[in-house]
């Protein structure tokens, strides 16, 4: 089992409400991802980060943000949800090696509807 | 945009059957990893093979790779219930894309029925 951690696992919320995503990680990994994945379908980067205070944006158009603040956190916020952010949103973090093998190690998602 | 397209995009089986999944790709990789994501769950780590290997085997798993079809596939062997899940194939692109970055197919959905 990987040592990241996301919650809240489930967010049922209103449009318009703004959102914070949390994910934690204690392997002391220096990147970490955001994804986002719809039922059955491919995962889309949305946000990366190389550090602390480092962030970058991914293939996928998004109008969340992000931080990184610390090694272990790296939270999502969207500002003001939408139903057509209605997803898994699962994070991910692995080891920064020079050798360029990048195996990730995923929480468990959090699965969010907006009404 | 994807680099890996999985295929079949769903496969049934009998427990006990060998299920093989099929990746393809389209640029130069360093790497090819396997992923397995249980429903409503996030991704776990299966195996790596990096560009110049051609097979790696892990338990019931194998692995291949051809890098002049730009195509890999994963055959689990004796398969269980257990088993069911989506498979992804991810790519680590060579030259390097910014910092390694993965590229994950849509995945293959496998059902092993008992």
């Amino acid at each position: 089992e990987a040592d990241i951690y996301q919650t809240p696992r489930y967010l049922v919320i209103g449009t318009g409400k703004k959102i914070t995503l949390e994910c934690s990680q204690t392997m002391g990994h220096d990147k970490m991802y955001w994804y986002q994945q719809d039922p059955g379908m491919e995962l889309h980067l949305i946000h990366y980060s190389y550090g602390v205070n480092s962030t970058e944006k991914g293939d996928l158009s998004s109008e969340s943000t992000v931080s990184r603040i610390r090694t272990e956190h790296f939270p999502l916020t969207l500002e003001s949800a939408r139903p057509s952010h209605t997803s898994q949103y699962l994070c991910a973090s692995s080891e920064y090696l020079t050798s360029g093998t990048d195996t990730q190690y995923f929480g468990p998602g959090t699965r969010l509807t907006v009404l | 945009s994807q680099q890996g397209e999985e295929d079949p995009q769903a496969l049934s089986i009998q427990e006990g059957e060998n299920a093989t999944m099929n990746c393809s790709y389209k640029t130069s990789i360093n790497n090819l990893q396997w992923y397995r994501q249980n429903s409503g769950r996030g991704l776990v780590h299966l195996i790596l093979i990096r560009s110049n290997e051609r097979e790696k085997h892990s338990g019931r798993l194998r692995v291949t790779l051809d890098t002049s079809k730009k195509s890999s596939s994963l055959l689990i062997t004796a398969s269980r219930a257990a088993d069911t899940a989506s498979y992804f194939c991810a790519t680590d692109d060579f030259p390097n894309n910014a910092g390694n970055m993965l590229t994950f197919g849509g995945g293959t959905r496998l059902m092993v029925k008992p």
